[in-house]
C-alpha cells in the first residue's frame, strides 16, 4: 500500500534555532501534501497545503515566515520551523494525496518536536 | 468554528460490544467522509470512507452509516476488541477527497477485556 514517511520521528532543538521535518511519499507521486499540527489529546489542525512547484497555502492564523514549507519534488515536502520556541513543541503530521486510482489521503507517522 | 462535530469525547465498551461514534457537519459542499484511527504517538490511519451517494458502507468490522439529509454520519465497530482501543477521528473534505481534510474533535475508545 501507499506509504508516507516522515523524518525525523523525534527531534529536540534549542530555542531560537530552526528545525526541518521531511515528508516523503514512498511509492506514489503527490502533487499535494498537507501539514498538520496536533497538541496532546487534541485533534489535528491543518497548518498549510503544500503544492509541488508553487507556494504553499496557509490556514488562517499560521505564520508563513515561521513555518516554511517547500514542496520541491513530487515525493518530498519539507516543513521548517524557524526560530523555534517552546510553544512550538508539538506533534507535526503530514499527509499526501494520491490521485491515481481515486483520491486517497495517506498520513505520515508524525514528528515530535520538543523545543527546549 | 468547528466544521465537523464529533461525539462522544470518550467511550468505554466491553470486548464484543459495538461502540458507536457520531459526527455531524454543516458544510454541504463536503463530499467525502473518512474515518481515521490513531494510536498514541502515531499518525492517523485511514479506516474507512464514504461518499454521500450511499447510506452505508462496511469494511470488515467497521461500518459507516450516512444520513445526508441530517448531515450526520457514524462509525460502528462490530465485535470490538482491546486492540481497537485508540482515538478515532471522523473527517470531511471536498472535491472527492482532493482537498484538505477537516477533522472532528476525536473520540478516545477503550475496549476492556
Amino acid at each position: 500500500g501507499a506509504v508516507v514517511s516522515q523524518h525525523p520521528s523525534r527531534v529536540i532543538c534549542k530555542s531560537g534555532t530552526s528545525v526541518k521535518i521531511e515528508c516523503r511519499s514512498l511509492d506514489f507521486q503527490a502533487t499535494t501534501m498537507f501539514w498538520y499540527r496536533q497538541f496532546p489529546k487534541q485533534s489535528l489542525m491543518l497548518m498549510a497545503t503544500s503544492n509541488e512547484g508553487s507556494k504553499a497555502t496557509y490556514e488562517q492564523g499560521v505564520e508563513k515566515d515561521k513555518f516554511l514549507i517547500n514542496h520541491a519534488s513530487l515525493t518530498l515536502s519539507t516543513l521548517t520551523v524557524t526560530s523555534a520556541h517552546p510553544e512550538d513543541s508539538s506533534f507535526y503530521i503530514c499527509s499526501a494525496l494520491k490521485s491515481l486510482g481515486g483520491n486517497t489521503i495517506y498520513f505520515g507517522e508524525g514528528s515530535w518536536l520538543t523545543v527546549v | 468554528q468547528q466544521q465537523v462535530k464529533q461525539s462522544p469525547q470518550s467511550l468505554i465498551v466491553q470486548k464484543g460490544g459495538i461502540p458507536i461514534i457520531n459526527c455531524a457537519y454543516e458544510n454541504t459542499a463536503f463530499d467525502y467522509f473518512p474515518w481515521y484511527q490513531q494510536f498514541p504517538g502515531k499518525g492517523p490511519a485511514l479506516l474507512i470512507a464514504i461518499r454521500p451517494d450511499v447510506s452505508e458502507k462496511k469494511e470488515g468490522r467497521f461500518t459507516i452509516s450516512f444520513n445526508k439529509s441530517a448531515k450526520q454520519f457514524s462509525l460502528h465497530i462490530m465485535d470490538s476488541q482491546p486492540g481497537d482501543s485508540a482515538t478515532y477521528f471522523c473527517a470531511a473534505s471536498m472535491a472527492g477527497g482532493y482537498q484538505k481534510v477537516t477533522f472532528g474533535t476525536g473520540t478516545k475508545l477503550q475496549v476492556i477485556p
